[in-house]
């Protein structure tokens, strides 16, 4: 099955500073990465994702990059807030039955401090 | 913004007996998901659900775990006999199809605790 690693597991930046967080995955069959913020006490929330046919995808401070030959795809936040602190998931779909089976990271908690 | 709502927010149980979570995915969702998060560990996929029947299930999702969807807008998970290792937060998503490139959402989850 699909294996989903994710590094680091947590993370300590100033306000302003830039963060990453990289995942790599093992099965080629993934063709979509979700990236998941979650606070605490409530559900995983969807900040970005990529599909397998795009490198690159941004969305304002949120950038998500993907290299399908070595199996890897990193998060990106710019110019970080201490909004932005949290546990962050990455995932792997795997594509199989009539549903796709997702595959988390374990999470890294990202602290930004003000 | 529609939402996965998930109810109890936290279920008490004693070992050995049933459990059922409930969860109203978004309306127009076709498809539907539990997962599992241990305390400050990963989420982890437990099952899929499309058309009336499981499409996919994890290793964890063994005999005493089940799904149902009464009816046209609640969907459930039921544990037949709790165990301790049970206690952990379930979390419902929902997605519009299945195709990878199609985002799930996810409720607050239900915190279940076994004494």
């Amino acid at each position: 099955g699909e294996n989903v690693e994710q590094h680091p597991s947590t993370l300590s930046v100033q306000e302003g500073d830039s963060a990453v967080i990289k995942c790599t995955y093992s099965d080629s069959a993934s063709n979509y990465f979700p990236w998941y913020k979650q606070e605490l006490g409530k559900g995983p929330q969807l900040i970005i994702d990529i599909r397998s046919n795009v490198g690159e995808k941004k969305d304002q401070r949120i950038a998500v990059t993907l290299n399908k030959t070595a199996k890897h795809f990193s998060l990106h936040i710019t110019e970080t807030q201490p909004e932005d602190s949290a546990v962050y998931f990455c995932a792997a779909i795997t594509i199989g039955g009539d549903a796709g089976k997702s595959t988390f990271g374990d999470g890294t908690t990202l602290t930004v401090k003000p | 913004e529609p939402e996965v709502t998930q109810t109890p927010s936290h279920q008490v149980t004693q070992m050995g007996q049933e459990v059922i979570l409930r969860c109203v995915p978004i309306s127009n969702h076709l498809y539907f998901y539990w997962y599992r998060q241990i305390l400050g560990q990963k989420v982890e996929f437990l099952v899929s659900f499309y058309n009336n029947e499981i499409s996919e299930k994890s290793e964890i999702f063994d005999d005493q775990f089940s799904v149902e969807r009464p009816d046209g807008s609640n969907f459930t998970l039921k544990i037949r006999s709790t165990k301790l290792e049970d206690s952990a937060m379930y979390f419902c998503a929902s997605s519009e199809t299945a195709y990878s490139n199609q985002p799930q959402h996810f409720g607050d989850g239900t915190r279940l605790s076994i004494l």
